[in-house]
């Protein structure tokens, strides 16, 4: 059964950094591109980040370019999003996500992680 | 970027109805057009991949349509389940974006 279980969510003042994680089981981590969506309170979906399966490509929204930065670790089953410099803008739940084939859609998705920033 | 905007943003609708939500992009996306589903409080779920592939495990009641600009999903007969928030997502190229949602509810 795939699992992928996201940590490290919580509250962080405006220009503070925080680091997600994402635990990936029950598939071969190191085959599958991975991908960060978010959802601000009461709001859409906004996709945030995609890395490839070896890290080769990486992209990223404007919103959050040269402020975010996802990584992996394939020897680790775990995907990462380093988050600096936050914005009350980026208050919401995190999701970490499985791309089946590389072509940027999705499949299936962890239970999201909670970031606030507040003052 | 490719903007996606769906149709009605709401819906009511009962148990047993037929339901179509429409979504267009902005420029052509092809086939690149993906469908979610999303239950209040809980992470979306995969629907339909390129325009009109059913995901394994998803009722055949979902179907989906189109190409290049226009989209449609399609429940043929709402079951109790079905209601929740539905969005559609591009996948032609990046920024990867979403429509606004269409939340359905029960009438």
């Amino acid at each position: 059964e795939v699992q992928l279980v996201e940590s490290g969510g919580g509250l962080v003042q405006p220009g503070g950094s925080l680091r997600l994680s994402c635990a990936a089981s029950g598939f071969t981590f190191s085959l599958y591109s991975m991908t960060w969506v978010r959802q601000a309170p009461g709001k859409g979906l906004e996709w945030v980040s995609y890395i490839s399966s070896r890290s080769g490509d990486i992209q990223y929204a404007d919103s959050v370019k040269g402020r975010f930065t996802i990584s992996r670790d394939n020897s680790k089953n775990s995907l990462y999003l380093q988050m600096n410099s936050l914005r009350v803008e980026d208050t919401a739940v995190y999701y970490c996500a499985r791309d089946p084939s590389s072509s940027w859609y999705v499949d299936y998705w962890g239970q999201g992680t909670l970031v606030t920033v507040s003052s | 970027d490719i903007q996606m905007t769906q149709s009605p943003s709401s819906l009511s609708a009962s148990v047993g109805d037929r339901v179509t939500i429409t979504c267009r992009a902005s420029q052509s996306v092809n086939v690149f057009l993906n469908w979610y589903q999303q239950m209040p409080g809980k992470a979306p779920q995969l629907l339909i991949f390129t325009a009109s592939g059913l995901k394994s495990g998803v009722p055949s009641r979902f179907s989906g349509r189109g190409s290049g600009t226009d989209f449609t999903l399609t429940i043929s007969s709402l079951h109790p389940e079905d209601f929740a928030t539905y969005y559609c997502q591009q996948s032609y190229s990046t920024p990867i974006t979403f429509g606004q949602g269409t939340r359905l509810e029960i009438k």
